[in-house]
């Protein structure tokens, strides 16, 4: 079965310091997200992506974060510089439509900021 | 009123029996609904979409109340292997938005 596969699965960085986070979505998907999960608490929407663009963002999704597909697979998330507070769980997902079909999660990229 | 509210649990229930939740949803213009599992630290995974004439997936079935604006999962016959987070999630206003979650242990 075709999965959404993130690299790395663990990141740890210090505070102030760019991370790029990477995701490779499911081949014939068309929409892309980014969602965080802090420990114990809810997954939270981030941002999501569709024909080369923002189509939503929560106000999370700061000056501090940005989105970029640069090639035919890759889609990415940077956070320009970390906070101690951007540690979390982060998860990849795409779909095949917009936001009435299901999601395909990756296994996420655990981001420790120290 | 928040905009996906579920009880957070802990269920914790013997094997075999029968276990229901319910989660609430604000946005009256949602379209789609879907029931979520999520084991801890991995990933949330497609446990089954919820229709409006309800569903049913082997143990599991699915419920829709449009009027009320809550959907139902029920799990008959649990397992030890079911003990996971059940996440509902709701689409509305183009973003799929998710509950924090109920978390069900099942005792053996």
């Amino acid at each position: 079965e075709p999965e959404v596969t993130q690299t790395p699965s663990h990141q740890v960085t210090q505070m102030g310091q760019e991370v790029i986070l990477r995701c490779v979505p499911i081949s014939n998907h068309l929409y892309f997200y980014w969602y965080r999960q802090i420990l114990g608490q809810k997954v939270e929407f981030l941002v999501s992506f569709y024909n080369n663009e923002i189509s939503e963002k929560s106000e999370i999704f700061d000056d501090q974060f940005s989105v970029e597909r640069p090639d035919g697979s890759n889609f990415t998330l940077k956070i320009r510089s970390t906070k101690l507070e951007d540690s979390a769980m982060y998860f990849c997902a795409s779909s095949t439509r917009d936001t009435t079909e299901k999601l395909f999660f990756g296994s996420g990229t655990q981001l420790s900021v120290l | 009123r928040k905009e996906v509210e579920q009880d957070p649990g802990p269920f914790n229930v013997p094997e075999g029996a029968t276990v229901a939740f319910n989660c609430t949803y604000s946005n009256s213009a949602s379209q789609s609904f879907f029931w979520y599992r999520q084991d801890c630290r991995k990933e949330p995974k497609l446990l089954m979409s919820v229709y409006s004439s309800g569903n049913e997936d082997g143990r599991f079935t699915a419920q829709l109340n449009r009027a009320s604006q809550y959907i139902s999962l029920l799990i008959r016959d649990s397992k030890l292997s079911d003990s996971a987070t059940y996440l509902c999630v709701v689409n509305g206003d183009d973003k799929i938005i998710f509950g924090k979650g109920t978390r069900l242990h099942i005792l053996p």
